[in-house]
């Protein structure tokens, strides 16, 4: 079965500070979700790739996938309070459903 | 507001009582998941409905029976749970399920659950 492998667990970043969290796929990656979540409760969906070398942005946050290492990053700019969260990676193959990293906890101090 | 609304929010049961979440999506949806998560854990996917039919089943616990009535509604009923079933159970929705075109889950907030 496929597995994702977050790093790093957890992130604790000064305001205004830059960050990358990573997502490594055990196998070929169809396509990759990026989710964040607050403690307890929903996810919220951040952003699909699925092209190799596909990049998206959405306000301060880009992610990139990266086919041939099975690998995808997020990369927040000039990180706020409100980036808070947990950040989840998700990524679907053929006919199985989105299998989950175990997630980053982002902390964004002052 | 995903359109994805899970019932109760919080919900402390003992280990002999008999209990249901609910989960409700106003999207227009085909397809439907109950997700499992525990503390330093990934997500677990513990069913998925598609138009109705159970179509995955990862090897659940007998007493965690999932009911789906339409393709609005997704129920999890409770019974007999052990304390380590204790967790945030997430209800999500997508458009479609499988063959690729499973597209992006929307999901709810989460019921917590607590065992005693």
């Amino acid at each position: 079965s496929q597995e994702l492998e977050q790093s790093p667990q957890s992130l604790i970043v000064q305001e205004g500070k830059n960050l990358t969290i990573n997502c490594t796929s055990s196998k070929t990656l169809y396509g990759l979700y990026w989710y964040k979540q607050k403690y307890g409760e929903g996810l919220i969906f951040l952003m699909m790739l699925q092209k190799g070398g596909e990049e998206k942005s959405h306000e301060k946050i880009t992610a990139k996938l990266d086919e041939k290492k099975q690998q995808s990053s997020l990369h927040i700019t000039a990180s706020q309070p409100s980036h808070a969260g947990i950040y989840l990676c998700g990524a679907v193959g053929g006919n199985t459903p989105l299998v989950f990293g175990k997630g980053t906890r982002l902390s964004v101090i002052a | 507001e995903t359109g994805v609304t899970q019932t109760p929010r919080h919900l402390v049961m003992g280990m002999t009582n008999k209990k249901s979440l609910k989960c409700e999506q106003h999207l227009g949806h085909n397809a439907m998941y109950w997700y499992k998560q525990s503390a330093k854990k990934p997500l677990e996917l513990m069913f998925v409905y598609s138009l109705e039919e159970r179509v995955e089943n990862n090897s659940v616990p007998s007493r965690f029976s999932p009911e789906c009535p339409n393709s609005s509604h997704l129920f999890l009923h409770l019974h007999t749970l052990q304390p380590e079933d204790s967790a945030l159970y997430l209800c999500a929705s997508s458009q479609a399920w499988g063959g690729g075109r499973t597209g992006e889950l929307f999901f709810g907030e989460g019921s917590r659950l607590t065992v005693l």
